[in-house]
Protein backbone atom coordinates (compact mmCIF):
# COMPACT_ATOMS: atom_id res chain seq x y z
CA UNK A 1 0.00 0.00 0.00
CA UNK A 2 1.38 3.10 -1.23
CA UNK A 3 -0.69 5.32 0.93
CA UNK A 4 -0.65 7.66 3.57
CA UNK A 5 -0.71 5.43 7.11
CA UNK A 6 -0.98 6.83 10.69
CA UNK A 7 -0.92 4.75 13.72
CA UNK A 8 -2.37 4.03 16.30
CA UNK A 9 -5.66 4.10 14.02
CA UNK A 10 -7.57 4.37 17.59
CA UNK A 11 -6.47 5.44 21.35
CA UNK A 12 -8.36 5.85 24.50
CA UNK A 13 -6.39 7.82 27.42
CA UNK A 14 -6.92 9.07 30.43
CA UNK A 15 -7.31 13.17 31.19
CA UNK A 16 -3.78 14.68 31.79
CA UNK A 17 -1.42 11.76 29.82
CA UNK A 18 1.17 12.25 27.19
CA UNK A 19 -0.20 10.91 23.71
CA UNK A 20 1.88 10.50 20.53
CA UNK A 21 0.24 9.38 16.92
CA UNK A 22 2.78 9.21 14.10
CA UNK A 23 2.09 9.60 10.23
CA UNK A 24 3.90 7.95 7.03
CA UNK A 25 3.16 10.41 3.93
CA UNK A 26 3.10 8.85 0.21
CA UNK A 27 6.78 8.47 -0.16
CA UNK A 28 7.59 11.23 -2.96
CA UNK A 29 5.34 14.01 -1.72
CA UNK A 30 7.67 16.87 0.79
CA UNK A 31 4.33 18.51 1.82
CA UNK A 32 2.82 17.36 5.26
CA UNK A 33 -0.41 18.40 6.73
CA UNK A 34 -1.65 17.41 10.02
CA UNK A 35 -5.66 18.30 10.55
CA UNK A 36 -7.87 17.51 13.69
CA UNK A 37 -12.06 16.33 12.79
CA UNK A 38 -14.72 16.53 14.94
CA UNK A 39 -17.73 14.33 15.30
CA UNK A 40 -19.88 15.80 12.59
CA UNK A 41 -17.36 18.41 11.23
CA UNK A 42 -14.98 19.16 8.94
CA UNK A 43 -11.25 18.65 9.15
CA UNK A 44 -9.52 21.60 10.69
CA UNK A 45 -5.75 22.37 9.89
CA UNK A 46 -3.37 22.35 12.86
CA UNK A 47 -0.18 22.58 11.54
CA UNK A 48 1.81 22.06 8.04
CA UNK A 49 5.62 20.82 7.11
CA UNK A 50 7.39 21.51 4.05
CA UNK A 51 10.27 18.11 4.42
CA UNK A 52 11.71 18.83 7.83
CA UNK A 53 10.62 22.84 8.35
CA UNK A 54 7.33 23.14 10.21
CA UNK A 55 6.23 26.33 8.59
CA UNK A 56 2.69 26.97 9.96
CA UNK A 57 1.03 26.25 12.88
CA UNK A 58 -2.83 26.86 13.23
CA UNK A 59 -4.29 28.48 16.17
CA UNK A 60 -6.29 25.04 17.32
CA UNK A 61 -2.67 24.30 17.80
CA UNK A 62 -2.25 25.41 21.46
CA UNK A 63 1.38 24.84 23.34
CA UNK A 64 0.15 21.36 24.48
CA UNK A 65 0.45 20.40 20.89
CA UNK A 66 3.85 19.92 19.17
CA UNK A 67 4.63 18.12 15.75
CA UNK A 68 7.86 17.23 14.21
CA UNK A 69 9.36 15.62 10.94
CA UNK A 70 12.86 15.31 11.23
CA UNK A 71 14.42 14.14 7.91
CA UNK A 72 11.56 15.12 5.98
CA UNK A 73 9.65 12.09 6.44
CA UNK A 74 7.24 10.64 8.94
CA UNK A 75 5.60 13.23 11.15
CA UNK A 76 4.65 12.55 14.45
CA UNK A 77 1.91 14.76 16.77
CA UNK A 78 2.21 14.93 20.38
CA UNK A 79 -0.45 16.01 23.15
CA UNK A 80 0.37 17.04 26.29
CA UNK A 81 -1.64 16.58 29.73
CA UNK A 82 -4.52 15.58 27.48
CA UNK A 83 -7.94 17.38 28.20
CA UNK A 84 -11.70 15.67 27.23
CA UNK A 85 -12.29 18.53 24.53
CA UNK A 86 -8.67 16.98 22.66
CA UNK A 87 -11.35 14.27 21.49
CA UNK A 88 -11.77 14.11 17.73
CA UNK A 89 -9.90 12.27 14.74
CA UNK A 90 -6.51 13.59 14.08
CA UNK A 91 -5.73 12.89 10.22
CA UNK A 92 -2.49 13.41 8.39
CA UNK A 93 -2.68 14.49 4.83
CA UNK A 94 0.25 14.52 2.23
CA UNK A 95 0.85 15.98 -0.78
CA UNK A 96 3.61 16.93 -3.98
CA UNK A 97 4.62 20.33 -4.38
CA UNK A 98 4.35 20.27 -7.94
CA UNK A 99 0.09 20.21 -10.11
CA UNK A 100 -2.81 20.99 -8.04
CA UNK A 101 -0.67 20.14 -4.67
CA UNK A 102 -3.75 17.46 -3.96
CA UNK A 103 -3.83 16.39 -0.48
CA UNK A 104 -4.64 12.33 0.28
CA UNK A 105 -5.40 11.64 3.41
CA UNK A 106 -4.33 8.89 5.55
CA UNK A 107 -7.24 6.54 7.74
CA UNK A 108 -6.50 8.69 10.65
CA UNK A 109 -6.29 8.42 14.44
CA UNK A 110 -9.06 8.23 16.98
CA UNK A 111 -8.49 9.87 20.18
CA UNK A 112 -10.51 9.34 23.08
CA UNK A 113 -9.66 11.02 26.34
CA UNK A 114 -11.46 9.89 29.22
CA UNK B 1 -15.93 32.53 10.93
CA UNK B 2 -17.01 30.23 8.34
CA UNK B 3 -15.20 30.31 5.32
CA UNK B 4 -17.13 27.66 3.03
CA UNK B 5 -20.65 27.02 3.85
CA UNK B 6 -22.28 23.73 2.69
CA UNK B 7 -25.93 22.91 2.46
CA UNK B 8 -27.79 20.28 2.82
CA UNK B 9 -26.47 18.81 6.02
CA UNK B 10 -28.17 15.86 4.70
CA UNK B 11 -29.69 14.13 1.59
CA UNK B 12 -31.69 11.30 0.71
CA UNK B 13 -31.87 10.11 -3.06
CA UNK B 14 -33.31 7.07 -4.75
CA UNK B 15 -31.22 5.11 -6.58
CA UNK B 16 -30.15 6.25 -10.13
CA UNK B 17 -31.19 9.54 -8.88
CA UNK B 18 -29.29 13.13 -8.99
CA UNK B 19 -27.41 14.14 -5.95
CA UNK B 20 -26.66 17.79 -5.78
CA UNK B 21 -24.40 19.25 -3.03
CA UNK B 22 -23.64 23.38 -2.70
CA UNK B 23 -20.79 25.12 -1.28
CA UNK B 24 -19.74 28.70 -1.09
CA UNK B 25 -17.12 30.52 -0.08
CA UNK B 26 -16.29 34.18 1.23
CA UNK B 27 -12.52 34.59 0.66
CA UNK B 28 -11.91 35.44 -3.13
CA UNK B 29 -8.29 34.40 -2.71
CA UNK B 30 -9.32 30.70 -2.73
CA UNK B 31 -8.21 29.10 -6.04
CA UNK B 32 -8.64 25.73 -5.96
CA UNK B 33 -11.41 24.12 -4.88
CA UNK B 34 -12.17 20.07 -4.17
CA UNK B 35 -14.56 17.79 -3.00
CA UNK B 36 -13.95 14.93 -0.92
CA UNK B 37 -16.12 11.82 0.25
CA UNK B 38 -15.18 10.39 3.69
CA UNK B 39 -16.67 6.70 4.79
CA UNK B 40 -17.58 6.21 8.89
CA UNK B 41 -14.20 5.40 10.48
CA UNK B 42 -12.27 6.63 7.22
CA UNK B 43 -10.42 9.49 5.93
CA UNK B 44 -11.36 11.93 3.55
CA UNK B 45 -10.55 10.63 -0.13
CA UNK B 46 -10.06 13.32 -2.83
CA UNK B 47 -13.15 12.67 -5.44
CA UNK B 48 -12.86 15.83 -8.34
CA UNK B 49 -11.40 19.55 -7.67
CA UNK B 50 -11.54 22.07 -9.79
CA UNK B 51 -9.83 25.56 -10.66
CA UNK B 52 -11.84 28.94 -10.71
CA UNK B 53 -10.75 29.51 -14.53
CA UNK B 54 -13.62 26.90 -15.84
CA UNK B 55 -16.77 26.75 -14.70
CA UNK B 56 -17.21 22.72 -15.15
CA UNK B 57 -15.80 19.78 -14.67
CA UNK B 58 -16.52 16.40 -14.69
CA UNK B 59 -15.48 12.80 -13.99
CA UNK B 60 -17.03 9.70 -14.52
CA UNK B 61 -20.38 10.63 -12.53
CA UNK B 62 -19.34 13.33 -10.64
CA UNK B 63 -19.31 16.70 -11.85
CA UNK B 64 -18.25 20.07 -10.19
CA UNK B 65 -19.92 23.60 -11.28
CA UNK B 66 -18.52 26.46 -10.13
CA UNK B 67 -19.88 30.28 -10.32
CA UNK B 68 -16.73 32.31 -9.55
CA UNK B 69 -18.84 36.22 -9.52
CA UNK B 70 -21.66 34.08 -6.95
CA UNK B 71 -18.92 32.39 -4.91
CA UNK B 72 -20.75 29.33 -5.29
CA UNK B 73 -19.74 25.51 -6.45
CA UNK B 74 -21.62 22.20 -6.39
CA UNK B 75 -20.77 18.69 -6.72
CA UNK B 76 -23.20 16.56 -8.67
CA UNK B 77 -23.57 12.80 -8.68
CA UNK B 78 -25.34 11.50 -11.57
CA UNK B 79 -26.78 7.67 -11.39
CA UNK B 80 -26.39 7.76 -7.69
CA UNK B 81 -25.63 4.16 -6.28
CA UNK B 82 -25.85 3.19 -2.89
CA UNK B 83 -22.31 2.53 -2.70
CA UNK B 84 -22.00 6.54 -3.08
CA UNK B 85 -23.62 6.41 0.80
CA UNK B 86 -21.01 8.60 2.76
CA UNK B 87 -20.16 12.01 4.18
CA UNK B 88 -19.07 14.73 1.12
CA UNK B 89 -17.29 17.72 2.08
CA UNK B 90 -16.41 20.53 -0.16
CA UNK B 91 -13.31 22.58 0.44
CA UNK B 92 -11.13 25.66 -0.47
CA UNK B 93 -7.58 26.57 -0.30
CA UNK B 94 -5.26 29.21 -1.53
CA UNK B 95 -1.37 29.57 -1.68
CA UNK B 96 0.12 30.58 1.76
CA UNK B 97 2.62 32.91 0.62
CA UNK B 98 6.21 31.96 0.18
CA UNK B 99 5.52 28.70 2.18
CA UNK B 100 4.03 26.45 -0.28
CA UNK B 101 0.94 26.02 1.64
CA UNK B 102 -2.17 24.96 0.86
CA UNK B 103 -4.32 24.39 4.02
CA UNK B 104 -7.52 23.22 2.94
CA UNK B 105 -10.78 25.03 4.76
CA UNK B 106 -13.51 22.33 4.97
CA UNK B 107 -17.36 22.78 4.97
CA UNK B 108 -19.44 20.74 7.59
CA UNK B 109 -19.96 17.96 5.17
CA UNK B 110 -23.20 16.56 3.74
CA UNK B 111 -24.21 12.76 4.88
CA UNK B 112 -25.71 11.16 1.25
CA UNK B 113 -27.58 8.15 1.79
CA UNK B 114 -28.93 6.50 -1.39
CA UNK B 115 -32.03 4.31 -0.91
CA UNK B 116 -32.01 0.88 -3.23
Amino acid sequence: DTGVSQDPRHKITKRGQNVTFRCDPISEHNRLYWYRQTLGQGPEFLTYFQNEAQLEKSRLLSDRFSAERPKGSFSTLEIQRTEQGDSAMYLCASSPSRGDNEQFFGPGTRLTVL
Amino acid sequence: QQQVKQSPQSLIVQKGGISIINCAYENTAFDYFPWYQQFPGKGPALLIAIRPDVSEKKEGRFTISFNKSAKQFSLHIMDSQPGDSATYFCAASRRGGDTGRRALTFGSGTRLQVQP
